[in-house]
């Protein structure tokens, strides 16, 4: 069965600085790899997505995320937050040929200090 | 803005009440899915429907009752809650049978149980 770690839970990081949200994956095959934001009261948006190809994906917001095959890993990084990146944010896992059995990690809470 | 309209996007109910929630999409997505997101634990996903035949339940009490009507619709009635049930519920859509998609989330209904 597939899974998915996102070992910090709660990561503070002051305005200007830089980002890394870890997530590992547990999955057989090939993984089609998501990374949402959700801000408060709001439904999940979706920042990027990994299916195949070149393994650094860059997404909206100037976040990026790495697939790391060797380290089941899916890292997202931002060089610089904003005070508006604060919100949760979620790693997801799924099977090839689309969206549709796709499990969630638990998801970072991320604050911006000034 | 988003594709999916979520309606209530508050809900306080009796636990002998009942209630519906509802959900649009206008993305011409043929897959609706019904999720729950509690304090604390990965996204659920409840239900999954497929041009409107549904094709997952994971097991969700029967207290929760799917309806989807057409590709652009979908129900959640709930009937008899209990107060374990107060959470987010957030509806998702996706194309069917396309590869390297996601699901486009709605802003969710809070509904807590009293």
């Amino acid at each position: 069965a597939q899974s998915v770690t996102q070992p910090d839970i709660h990561i503070t990081v002051s305005e200007g600085a830089s980002l890394e949200l870890r997530c590992n994956y547990s999955y057989g095959a090939t993984p089609y790899l998501f990374w949402y934001v959700q801000s408060p009261g709001q439904g999940l948006q979706l920042l990027l997505k990994y299916f195949s190809g070149d393994t650094l994906v860059q997404g909206i917001k100037g976040f990026e995320a790495e697939f790391k095959r060797s380290q089941s890993s899916f890292n997202l990084r931002k060089p610089s937050v904003h005070w508006s990146d604060a919100a949760e944010y979620f790693c997801a896992v799924g099977a090839s040929g689309g969206y549709q059995k796709v499990t969630f990690g638990i998801g970072t809470k991320l604050q911006v200090i000034p | 803005e988003t594709g999916v309209t979520q309606t209530p996007r508050h809900l306080v109910m009796g636990m002998t009440n009942k209630k519906s929630l509802k959900c649009e999409q206008h993305l011409g997505h043929n897959a609706m899915y019904w999720y729950k997101q509690s304090a604390k634990k990965p996204l659920e996903l409840m239900f999954v429907y497929n041009f409107k035949e549904q094709t997952e339940n994971n097991s969700v009490p029967s207290r929760f009752s799917p309806e989807c009507p057409n590709s652009s619709h979908l129900f959640l009635h709930l009937h008899t809650l209990q107060p374990e049930d107060s959470a987010l519920y957030l509806c998702a859509s996706s194309p069917v049978g396309a590869i390297n998609t996601e699901a486009f989330f709605g802003q969710g209904t809070r509904l807590t149980v009293v």
